[in-house]
C-alpha cells in the first residue's frame, strides 16, 4: 500500500520569502515521488520527480525537494516566491503495475503569494 | 504546450444528451488515464488502459463508457449523466514500467463539463 499525507491544505507566504510545501509518504517498496502543479482550469504539470539517486532533486521554475528516507518526507521548497507561483500543489507516489502506473495523489496544498 | 491533447476543453449537456470527451498522445504511451477532478480535491481516478486493454475500472458509474480505439485515442461517452457530474475530467498518459516509465504521468489541460 502507499499514500502521501500533506500537511497544510492552505499557505500563504510574501513574495520573495522561503515556499515550504510539506509531504510524508508511505510505501511499503522504494517508492517514486513527484511534485505536481495545477494553476486555475488547468492539467497537473510535472515540477519534478525522485526515482533513485540523488536525493536533492531540481525542477522548473526553482523548486527542489529532498527525499529524506529516515523522515519519510519528500518536502518540496523555493527560496523565493513569485507571484506566479500562486497555485494548487500535489504531492504523488507512483507503483509500476504491469503496463500502467498506480499513482496516488496528496489531498493538495493551495499555495497563496501576498505582494 | 501540452502533448496531451483533450477536446473540447468545455462541455454543457443536459441530463438526456448523449457527449463525448476525447484526448490524444503521440509520446508512443501505451498507458492512458482518466481522472475526475473536483473542485479544491485532487485528481480521482477514474479508468486506465493499458496496450489498449482496460485495466482498472474504479467502479465508475455505467454512464461513463471508455474507448480506446487506439494506443493514440482515448474516448470517454457521456450519457444519461447527473448535475453531480459536473467536474473536470483529465486525460493523463505514461510510459509503463515494463518500458522503462518511471511513473510520470503526462497530463492534458483537461475538460470542463457542466451537467444542467
Amino acid at each position: 500500500a502507499q499514500s502521501v499525507t500533506q500537511l497544510g491544505s492552505h499557505v500563504s507566504v510574501s513574495e520573495g520569502a522561503l515556499v515550504l510545501l510539506r509531504c510524508n509518504y508511505s510505501s511499503s517498496v522504494p517508492p517514486y515521488l513527484f511534485w505536481y502543479v495545477q494553476y486555475p482550469n488547468q492539467g497537473l504539470q510535472l515540477l519534478l520527480k525522485y526515482t533513485t539517486g540523488a536525493t536533492l532533486v531540481k525542477g522548473i521554475n526553482g523548486f527542489e525537494a529532498e527525499f529524506k528516507k529516515s523522515e519519510t518526507s519528500f518536502h518540496l521548497t523555493k527560496p523565493s516566491a513569485h507571484m506566479s507561483d500562486a497555485a494548487e500543489y500535489f504531492c504523488a507516489v507512483s507503483r509500476g503495475s504491469g503496463g500502467y502506473q498506480k499513482v496516488t495523489f496528496g489531498t493538495g496544498t493551495k499555495l497563496q503569494v501576498i505582494p | 504546450d501540452t502533448e496531451v491533447t483533450q477536446t473540447p476543453k468545455h462541455l454543457v449537456m443536459g441530463m438526456t444528451n448523449k457527449k463525448s470527451l476525447k484526448c490524444e498522445q503521440h509520446m508512443g504511451h501505451r498507458a492512458m488515464y482518466w481522472y475526475k477532478q473536483k473542485a479544491k480535491k485532487p485528481p480521482e481516478l477514474m479508468f486506465v488502459y493499458s496496450y489498449e486493454k482496460l485495466s482498472i475500472n474504479e467502479s465508475v458509474p455505467s454512464r461513463f463508457s471508455p474507448e480506446c480505439p487506439n494506443s493514440s485515442l482515448l474516448n470517454l461517452h457521456l450519457h444519461a449523466l447527473q448535475p453531480e457530474d459536473s467536474a473536470l475530467y483529465l486525460c493523463a498518459s505514461s510510459q509503463g514500467p515494463m518500458a522503462g516509465g518511471t511513473g510520470e504521468l503526462f497530463f492534458g489541460e483537461g475538460s470542463r463539463l457542466t451537467v444542467l
